[in-house]
């Protein structure tokens, strides 16, 4: 079964230290994946997504993210969070016409 | 970038009445639109899946005879929860895929459905 795994419900960071957001996959076929994120009171904003290209993907607000097959990762990193990043993040499969969301990690952003 | 609006943004109905969602593309054609639920503090579960000019395709557990979608034009899908109750309060968020953009899906603001 295609599925994907967030680790840490909750992911607190001081201002200005790294962001590492854990998220594993597991599929039967080459995934499609994507980072997305939901601010307070907000819809969800697409940060960047994985469609077998370049495994070292690029995205807004200084996001990236790395797509390792040998590990079946494809963890959200930012060299240096700032306090708008506060928000709840996502990693997203998709397969077979759908997509499948992780169970989200609140990204905490400490002054 | 693709907009997508949902209307309304709160609602909240008595026990046993139906109310409507509206989900709009904006500035294009939507020949796939998806209907997610979302939990307070949970993530968003596909409820289903719906083709401009078809029936929507239901997720397992969802039933269909409830929570009724219609997709009768490229730029609007409505999700209508009949007899809703308690139960059926949370957050629906819509999401539409271009037809030229497989892997993409642009989302609502939601709309958040209380159920007194």
């Amino acid at each position: 079964a295609q599925s994907v795994t967030q680790l840490g419900s909750h992911v607190s960071v001081s201002e200005g230290a790294l962001v590492l957001l854990r998220c594993n996959y597991s599929s039967s076929v080459p995934p499609y994946l994507f980072w997305y994120v939901q601010y307070p009171n907000q819809g969800l904003q697409l940060l960047l997504k994985y469609t077998s290209a370049a495994t070292l993907v690029k995205g807004i607000n200084g996001f990236e993210a790395e797509f390792k097959k040998s590990e079946t990762s494809f963890h959200l990193t930012k060299p240096s969070a700032h306090m708008s990043d506060a928000a709840e993040y996502f990693c997203v499969f998709y397969n077979f016409n759908k997509f499948y969301f992780g169970s989200g990690t609140k990204l905490n952003v400490k002054p | 970038g693709a907009v997508v609006s949902q209307h309304p943004s709160r609602v909240i109905c008595k026990s046993g009445t139906s109310v409507k969602i509206e989900c709009r593309s904006l500035d294009f054609q939507a020949t796939t639109m998806f209907w997610y639920r979302q939990f307070p503090k949970q993530s968003l579960m596909l409820m289903a899946t719906s083709n401009e000019g078809s029936k929507a395709t239901y997720e397992q557990g969802v039933e269909k005879d409830k929570f009724l979608i219609n997709h009768a034009s490229l730029t609007l899908s409505t999700l209508t929860v009949t007899s809703a109750h308690p139960e059926d309060s949370s957050f629906y968020i819509c999401s539409a895929r271009e037809p030229t953009a497989t892997y993409e899906q642009y989302f609502g603001p939601g709309t958040r459905l209380t159920v007194t």
